[in-house]
């Protein structure tokens, strides 16, 4: 089955350390996003890729950092110099053409 | 970049009644509009969007009128049901896709 994947589902981190989310998709987009949503609130643009090895900050890149070497997957690494880093994350592909976007289930990041 | 508004953030309704959630948009070269519907701990699922070309687009119970002039678009849900309530996002996409703040919509039985 086609979709996207993004993994682990929950993760706990310590402060003072770097993580990677993971998120993968068979669907062949060449567009992909990561977003964090806080409680309560919208989806805000951490970063963006319209293909492969290219990428674009978004609205809150900061403390973040992405690589884009395969079509299929856009990792994204919260580092220690993230702030706030306990948000849910979510991972979206789009075919870069207007067409709807699909979302993965998201990875829920604890600071410990 | 791009910035989206959305109103109202809550929207409690009572079943079979509509409900509408309107958005405006600041990038005037945004030219694809979809909607989202997200449940608890998931994420978002794509319910209807509308291109720039068209003012207005319908499937069942839902509809979506975009109004490019204004920089505006809106989200109707007719005969509402409990199996509506979730938090609804609409988004505006030129070079990259932006999401407004999202409405949690509550049918009440």
């Amino acid at each position: 089955d086609g979709g996207i994947t993004q993994s682990p589902k929950y993760l706990f981190r310590k402060e003072g350390q770097n993580v990677t989310l993971s998120c993968e998709q068979n669907l062949n987009h060449d567009a992909m996003y990561w977003y964090r949503q806080d409680p309560g609130q919208g989806l805000r643009l951490i970063y963006y890729s319209q293909i492969v090895n290219d990428f674009q900050k978004g609205d809150i890149a900061e403390g973040y950092s992405v690589s884009r070497e395969k079509k299929e997957s856009f990792p994204l690494t919260v580092t220690s110099a993230q702030k706030n880093p306990t948000a849910f994350y979510l991972c979206a592909s789009e075919t870069g053409m207007n067409t709807e976007a699909f979302f993965g289930q998201g990875t829920r990041l604890t600071v410990v | 970049g791009e910035n989206v508004e959305q109103h109202p953030s809550t929207l409690s309704v009572q079943e079979g009644d509509s409900a509408v959630i309107k958005c405006t948009y600041s990038d005037s070269a945004s030219n694809y509009f979809p909607w989202y519907k997200q449940e608890l701990g998931k994420g978002p699922q794509l319910i209807i969007d509308i291109r720039s070309n068209v003012g207005e687009k319908k499937d069942q119970r839902i509809a979506v009128t975009l109004n490019k002039t204004a920089k505006h678009f809106s989200l109707h849900i007719t005969e509402t049901q409990p199996e509506d309530s979730a938090v609804y996002f609409c988004a505006a996409r030129n070079n990259d896709m932006r999401f407004g703040a999202g409405t949690r919509l509550t049918v009440k039985p």
